[in-house]
């Protein structure tokens, strides 16, 4: 267990749909960053918290958003999904370098 | 920017070394290393801060030039639990704690 939890760990819903990730980052830390991992594509930034607040962007569609709340978990909404939303999405938190979650594979039929 | 690993793929028997590059466009404060088996999240390995310093513990190691902005990871006398995907991740001047991951270097280490 690395201390960031993720859950799901499995999703599959249909086209259309709307799907919450969430993520609970290791205690002490204050920022939650995610990520998305295509089948066999490397690791796409997606946005950055840091103690509630949105502290950066990446290449995050307007389908996808996320939040951060006072105790520290972060929600991972995406709608309106689509074939090529499929992918791994993992959370992390930091200290001293990532400390990654199991990550939570949706899959979108 | 993403920065760029080289080689994109690599095979190597038990004991062989192997070196895996990372190399950025962008002025840099730190380059993180980690590994990711295959299902599983990627784990982290080392970072190294701006000013050139080599880390490192037992038989990996790694280095960074922050004037060329380029960081090499060094894997010596290999072993079966190498076996893997390795990502550079940069952080840019800014500090945010931001990481942006090279596309992965896969390598597989054989009997």
């Amino acid at each position: 267990d690395s201390g960031v939890t993720q859950t799901p760990k499995h999703l599959i819903t249909a086209t259309g749909q709307r799907v919450t990730l969430r993520c609970s980052p290791r205690s002490g830390d204050l920022s939650v960053y995610w990520y998305q991992q295509s089948l066999d594509q490397g690791l796409q930034f997606l946005i950055q918290y840091y103690n509630g607040e949105e502290r950066a962007k990446g290449n995050i569609l307007e389908r996808f958003s996320a939040q951060q709340f006072p105790d520290l978990h972060s929600e991972l909404n995406l709608s309106s999904l689509e074939l090529g939303d499929s992918a791994l999405y993992f959370c992390a938190s930091s200290s001293y370098g990532y400390t990654f979650g199991s990550g939570t594979r949706l899959t979108v039929v | 920017q993403q920065p760029v690993q080289s080689p994109q793929a690599v095979i190597l028997r038990e004991g062989e070394d192997a070196v895996i590059n990372c190399s950025s466009s962008k002025a840099l404060y730190s380059v993180h290393w980690y590994r990711q088996k295959h299902g599983e999240a990627p784990v982290f390995l080392m970072i190294l801060l701006k000013g050139g310093e080599q880390k490192g513990h037992e038989k990996i190691s790694a280095s960074f030039n922050e004037k060329k902005q380029q960081s090499s990871l060094y894997l010596t006398a290999s072993q079966l639990s190498y076996s893997g995907t390795y990502f550079c991740g940069t952080e840019g001047s800014g500090n945010t704690g931001k990481l942006i991951f090279g596309q992965g270097t896969t390598l597989q280490v054989k009997p």
